[in-house]
């Protein structure tokens, strides 16, 4: 059981090139999100989705896109990278059932934008 | 959402209960208490959660204020590999029920 999966681990990308984070699930899961994180701080919500073909903006939605296509995946695009966008990104899934439920994350997408 | 306060870092002998606080002051009613803690270089990974009673699992337990203003994780052994930074998180039972994270707590474990 992989749980969630991440695609790719490090990317080195130029200002103004364009790429796709991809979070995969095999749990099932209805609601799936996408953080980041900088150095030395908490992770902040980028965009979530509560189910297939549903996305919503989180805190720091300016300069990504996201799609849900199919239950199990979650994209994350960044049309044209920018420096502020070197960080850690985390996709989790949950199951339904509120604030009742655990949230389970991938290993994290180190990018870095030159 | 409701914020959390947490130390910025705490220190522990190994094989010695840690104690880990969290304020929350303007909790509600319906928010559940959370704690995730990441290990370096990996994802956060779900600790324990509750409401309003204590808690136990294989990790660790959660001590709840009766006001629920304030929350404690217990570790009851820490060993090294519990050297991470842990999250309180307050989840609102919205339909998102987001999780929110702060800064967290540094858990430093040393022989």
């Amino acid at each position: 059981n992989a749980g969630v999966t991440q695609t790719p681990k490090f990317r080195v990308l130029k200002t103004g090139q364009s790429m796709t984070l991809l979070c995969a699930q095999d749990m099932n899961h209805e609601y799936m999100y996408w953080y980041r994180q900088d150095p030395g701080m908490g992770l902040r919500l980028i965009h979530y989705s509560v189910g297939e073909g549903t996305t919503a903006k989180g805190e720091v939605p300016d300069g990504y896109n996201v799609s849900r296509l199919k239950k199990q995946n979650f994209l994350l695009g960044l049309e044209s990278a920018a420096p502020s966008q070197t960080s850690v990104y985390f996709c989790a899934s949950r199951p339904p059932g509120g604030s009742n439920t655990e949230a389970f994350f991938g290993q994290g997408t180190r990018l870095t934008v030159v | 959402d409701a914020k959390t306060t947490q130390p910025n870092s705490m220190e522990s002998n190994e094989e010695e209960p840690v104690h880990l606080p969290c304020n929350h002051s303007t909790i509600s009613g319906t928010d559940y208490i959370h704690w995730y803690r990441q290990l370096p270089s990996q994802g956060p990974e779900y600790v324990i959660h509750g409401l309003t009673s204590n808690v136990n699992n294989r990790m660790a337990s959660l001590a709840i204020a009766e006001d629920r203003k304030s929350s404690t994780l217990i570790l009851h052994r820490a060993t090294l590999r519990d050297a991470a930074v842990y999250y309180c998180i307050l989840r609102d039972h919205g339909t998102a029920s987001k999780l929110t994270f702060g800064t967290g707590t540094r858990l430093q474990v040393t022989l």
